[in-house]
């Protein structure tokens, strides 16, 4: 079945070490992927995307993710994380040619001083 | 760039009451339109999705219906809302990139 998976449902780190989320999907074709940030009761902001291309797409914030077709991964990735930082993030992918619009179950991440 | 408007923020609502919740896309055209139910510490489950005026895909067979009767507004509807129906629902919209509303919290009672 078509899916994406996150399999990190919480995550805490301290304030100032590097983070990885990961995100795997398991579509037929390469998907366009996203990665979305929520604070709680907000609505999701998008933080980058992958349509094609340099597989090490920047985002805002701080945020990278890499694309690896071979392990149909797509894991968010910052070097120093801040307290600002803490919130629910999501990883999202849309089927080349289809229109659907699909999101992982979510990764929550703490912060500690 | 684009911007969605979704309201209202929240809302309270008796069983059996109908349900119409409204979103409006600016700064682009014929966006793709999509309606998200958020449960408690639960992932987004896609409710609907258009890609145009009067084109609405199910996802989820549910008490819900959704409208697109102008290129840019998607009504999210209920002509008799369940206990069940109560969650966060968030309306998002765009061409290449979906962009979120501030969500609607509806809690039924």
């Amino acid at each position: 079945a078509q899916s994406v998976t996150q399999p990190d449902i919480h995550i805490t780190v301290s304030e100032g070490a590097s983070l990885e989320l990961r995100c795997n999907y398991s579509y037929g074709a390469t998907p366009y992927l996203f990665w979305y940030v929520q604070s709680p009761g907000q609505g999701l902001q998008l933080l980058l995307k992958y349509f094609s291309g340099d597989t090490l797409v920047q985002g805002i914030k701080g945020f990278e993710a890499e694309f690896k077709r071979s392990q149909s991964s797509f894991n968010l990735r910052k070097p120093s994380v801040h307290w600002s930082d803490a919130a629910e993030y999501f990883c999202a992918v849309v089927i080349t040619g289809a229109n659907n619009l699909f999101f992982g179950t979510g990764t929550r991440l703490t912060v500690i001083p | 760039s684009q911007t969605i408007h979704q309201w209202p923020a929240t809302l309270v609502q008796p069983v059996g009451s109908p349900l119409s919740l409204e979103c409006t896309v600016e700064g682009t055209s014929n966006p793709n339109l999509y309606w998200y139910r958020q449960a408690a510490g639960r992932g987004l489950q896609l409710l609907f999705y258009s890609v145009g005026i009067g084109q609405i895909s199910s996802e989820v067979p549910q008490n819900l219906s959704a409208s697109r009767p102008q290129d840019r507004q998607f009504i999210l509807s209920s002509k008799k809302l369940l206990l069940s129906d109560s969650g966060f629902y968030l309306c998002a919209g765009g061409r290449t990139e979906a962009f979120f509303g501030q969500g609607t919290r509806l809690t039924v009672v």
